[in-house]
């Protein structure tokens, strides 16, 4: 499968503990994003890069998250001291390129702080 | 996703179409796309239509664009029970970031 990949799929963790997500992008995919949503919502955009720059960030990224893209190739979401609101899904998507260019998303990392 | 609106549910029979329509504010929007959603799952791109073009088919899907007045519809011809998911419209404002609708769960009865 060459689809967009993360990891893991499910993570409970305690409130204030750290997490991180990975995703691995569709490979070529120059730019790849990262979406959060929660029950009964649409996606939120949250980030994205192009190579290994972060171009824009959603004011919704609060300073206890950041990504990260060294390489250009996959990429990680830590979130710090982690609140029972972060529970939510964390979705990744690449594209190649913008514009009209397809976005993919992958099958998404959900979050679940107790 | 204030700024796309969808009906939140709809029920359809097997076999019949099901159309879901969705709202938009942003007449600058370039692309606008129609994603599916099954539990627990990401997101699957369905198809989607840019703004010059009113109409796009592909296979049993049909999507409408009328940009006059920022709505947009989905027709799924011959609806299975492998259609029902959640359905989830959303415009492309800039070059990098989607504006999603609350999304519309169809269920599709026997």
């Amino acid at each position: 499968d060459t689809g967009v990949s993360q990891d893991p799929r499910h993570k409970i963790t305690k409130r204030g503990q750290n997490v991180t997500f990975r995703c691995d992008p569709i490979s070529e995919h120059n730019r790849l994003y990262w979406y959060r949503q929660t029950l009964g919502q649409g996606p939120e955009f949250l980030t994205y890069f192009q190579n290994e720059a972060q171009l824009e960030k959603s004011r919704l990224l609060s300073d206890r998250f950041s990504a990260e893209r060294p390489k250009g190739s996959f990429s990680t979401l830590e979130i710090q001291r982690t609140e029972q609101g972060d529970s939510a899904m964390y979705l990744c998507a690449s594209s190649l390129g913008g514009g009209g260019n397809t976005i993919y998303f992958g099958e998404g990392s959900w979050l679940t702080v107790v | 996703g204030e700024d796309v609106e969808q009906s939140l549910f709809l029920s359809v029979r097997e076999g019949d179409s099901s159309v879901i329509n969705c709202t938009y504010t942003d007449s600058s929007s370039t692309y606008l796309y129609w994603y599916k959603q099954e539990p627990g799952a990401g997101l699957q791109l369905l198809t989607y239509i840019f703004s010059n073009m009113d109409m796009k088919q592909d296979q049993r899907l049909t999507v409408l664009l009328n940009k006059k007045d920022k709505h947009l519809s989905l027709r799924i011809a011959d609806t299975q029970t492998g259609d029902s998911a959640i359905y989830f419209c959303a415009e492309s404002r800039h070059d990098y970031k989607l504006s999603f609708g609350a999304g519309t769960t169809v269920t599709v009865r026997a």
